[in-house]
């Protein structure tokens, strides 16, 4: 299986951040990989697809990068809706695995 | 509007079974693959398994940690997807969610339901 690993588990950012989190995967995914948000009580929500690619719907602010192993999440300028954690999903092979998920809170 | 709703959730003793059911509405039901993930109260998100379209055979995959245990189906008249749980453990306790596969874009999933809590516990 792969594992997907991310970090920082715990990010305290305030308004108008840059924030940057990062997942790696075990073995090689190419750009297969998909970020999510989710805050509590409710369902994901996807943001980003193949490594990149933006859902429709979802702020500029939110991009993704990386290919490979090491992909990155980055919001330009965090603003208060934004306060959710957030998970990586490789979407290589089966079994298809998350990361363990990157809590971001009002510093 | 593009939704899925699930139901079937509750209080199931250890070694019993229950069957979940997602009701999807405003896309085209039978075009799409379709997961089930689960959540630990407090924990991650653990993808279960996923049943593919007709086009595909309406093939299935599933986690190592289900299989043998957990069945998904679909149908497709009804719009709706099922995942029945057999031999149920206390590991199994999780908020279960179904989300869609989208189009072209293998293995991601681009909608999500709301979710539906199972308690296996004596």
């Amino acid at each position: 299986d792969i594992q997907m690993t991310q970090s920082p588990s715990t990010l305290s950012a305030s308004v108008g951040d840059r924030v940057t989190i990062t997942c790696r995967a075990s073995q090689s995914i190419s750009s297969w990989l998909a970020w999510y948000q989710q805050k509590p009580g409710k369902g994901p929500k996807s943001l980003i697809y193949k490594a990149s690619s933006l859902e429709s719907g979802v702020p500029s602010r939110f991009s993704g990068s990386g290919s490979g192993t090491e992909f990155t999440l980055t919001i330009s300028s965090l603003q208060p809706d934004d306060f959710a954690t957030y998970y990586c999903q490789q979407h290589n092979s089966y079994p298809l695995t998350f990361g363990g998920g990157t809590k971001v809170e009002i510093k | 509007e593009v939704q899925l709703v699930e139901s079937g959730g509750g209080l199931v003793q250890p070694g019993g079974s229950l069957r979940l059911s997602c009701a999807a509405s405003g896309f085209t039901f039978s075009d799409h693959y379709m997961d089930w993930v689960r959540q630990a109260p407090g924990k991650g998100l653990e993808w279960v398994g996923r049943t593919r379209n007709k086009a595909n055979s309406y093939t299935t995959e599933y986690a190592a940690s289900v299989k043998g245990r957990f069945t998904i189906s679909r149908d497709d008249s009804k719009n709706s997807l099922y995942l029945q749980m057999n031999s149920l453990k206390t590991e199994d306790t999780a908020v279960y969610y179904c989300a869609r596969g989208p189009p072209g874009i293998p293995g991601a999933f681009d909608i999500w339901g709301q979710g539906t809590m199972v308690t296996v516990s004596s």
